[in-house]
């Protein structure tokens, strides 16, 4: 158990619309990344953010976005849903002086119909 | 460029050690990490060793690190039917904070 929770566990989207994913990190920690896992492949990353600014980010298009919020909780936003989004979406909190450990979520899994 | 590379699948008998493995292609690796992933689940940190080391032990695992070679292993000694589940390597740069991860190594345990 990380501490790192998320919601919604289970999302059903249709081709064209928006969606809002959630993530609240652990106790302590300032960063959030989120990653995107397709079925049967690795985790790749989407943009990490640090006092509620993108700090990097990965080969996604715009219509991925995110926000940091003061408490350090964040969204994953995602507009014109194709169905190639269909994946588990997690986010990893971390500290930024140990941004060597970076501690999952259980994950959102959204379905793109 | 970034790849990390890992055989699909690993089968062990229960009791036996297992051997995970994983080449990487930047050389700028600072950090490389072994994550478990069980059905349905998120990831979970098993451990991670920096790049000027070249082993770590902690309890039943074990990671050897060939920077040479770019290669990266994962024993798991005295594997029990609840190591079942899909491992990932993970390789962090010093001038980004994104990981960079391996499709990952599916092991199964028998009895």
């Amino acid at each position: 158990e990380t501490g790192v929770t998320q919601s919604p566990t289970h999302l059903i989207k249709t081709r064209g619309q928006q969606v809002t994913l959630r993530c609240s990190s652990q106790s302590g920690h300032n960063t959030v990344s989120w990653y995107q896992q397709a079925l049967g492949q690795g985790p790749q990353f989407i943009f990490q953010y640090y006092r509620e600014e993108e700090n990097g980010r990965g080969n996604f298009p715009p219509r991925f976005s995110g926000l940091q919020f003061p408490n350090y909780s964040s969204e994953l936003n995602v507009n014109a849903l194709e169905l190639d989004d269909s994946a588990l979406y997690l986010c990893a909190s971390s500290f930024t002086g140990q941004l060597y450990e970076q501690y999952f979520g259980p994950g959102t899994r959204l379905t793109v119909t | 460029g970034e790849d990390v590379e890992q055989s699909l699948f690993l089968s062990v008998r229960e009791g036996d050690s297992s051997v995970i493995n994983c080449t990487y292609t930047d050389s700028s690796s600072t950090y490389l990490y072994w994550y478990k992933q069980e059905p349905g689940a998120g990831l979970q940190l098993l451990t991670y060793i920096f790049s000027n080391m070249d082993m770590k032990q902690d309890q039943r695992l074990t990671v050897l690190l060939n920077k040479k070679d770019k290669h990266l292993s994962l024993r798991i000694a005295d594997t029990q039917t609840g190591d079942s589940a899909i491992y990932f390597c993970a390789e962090r740069t010093d001038n980004t904070d994104k990981l960079i991860f391996g499709t990952g190594t599916r092991l199964q345990v028998f009895p």
